[in-house]
């Protein structure tokens, strides 16, 4: 399978605190996108990164990818309380749809 | 523009009965997918649509129908309700499939009794 996996399954932080959180994946890829979902609620797309990319940069965001290690790490630096959610790597593989690993659960603490 | 809405948010149904969740997206966007989720597992996608007439399946398409008679709408069908089909489903769209994001609607929490 190509799906995406997660790592670690949950991350507790304080807040002010940096949350790094990693994806790995088997085959090649076009891209891997990384989303957030809130605690009932669809999800949000945060960042992409094309697989000729190895860093970018969002606001407090930074996403790198190493695709010769098939991996990818989302750090969210100066965490809040807000950023208590779920999130998610998906990733295009030239198909027809994206895969989605199952998650990682961040719980920033105030 | 609404985005991506869903309806109900809410059902629950009792092992047999059918329904269809209602998916509809005011982007003009072309792909349209469906997705479940489990607890502890991301989404498994469900069937998809590249096009209005166009409909394929994805990972875990059985116990379910689609059609895409129109741009904006792509609704999922349940035709005889298990309780393994209890989960939260998604609907989503994109501008296509090289696009960049996918946009998601609030999700449908389905119970099946």
């Amino acid at each position: 399978s190509q799906q995406g996996e997660e790592d670690p399954q949950a991350l507790s932080i304080q807040e002010g605190e940096n949350a790094t959180m990693n994806c790995s994946y088997k085959t090649s890829i076009n891209n891997l996108q990384w989303y957030r979902q809130n605690s009932g609620r669809g999800l949000v797309h945060l960042i992409l990164i094309r697989s000729n990319e190895r860093e970018k940069h969002s606001g407090r965001l930074r996403v790198t990818l190493d695709t010769s290690k098939k991996s990818s790490s989302l750090l969210i630096t100066a965490s809040r309380a807000a950023d208590t959610a779920s999130y998610f790597c998906a990733i295009d593989n030239y198909g027809q749809n994206f895969v989605f690993g199952p998650g990682t659960r961040l719980s920033v603490l105030p | 523009n609404a985005g991506v809405t869903q309806t109900p948010k809410f059902q629950v149904l009792k092992t047999g009965q059918s329904m269809t969740l209602q998916c509809a997206q005011d982007m003009n966007h072309e792909y349209m997918s469906w997705y479940r989720q489990d607890p502890g597992m991301g989404l498994r996608l469900i069937h998809y649509s590249v096009g209005a007439g166009i409909t394929d399946q994805g990972e875990v398409p059985n116990g379910y129908n689609v059609s895409r008679s129109t741009t904006e709408d792509f609704p999922l069908r349940l035709l005889s309700a298990a309780p393994s089909q209890t989960s939260v489903y998604f609907c989503a769209s994109t501008p296509g499939l090289a696009a960049d994001t996918q946009y998601f609607g609030p999700g449908t929490r389905l119970t099946v009794l």
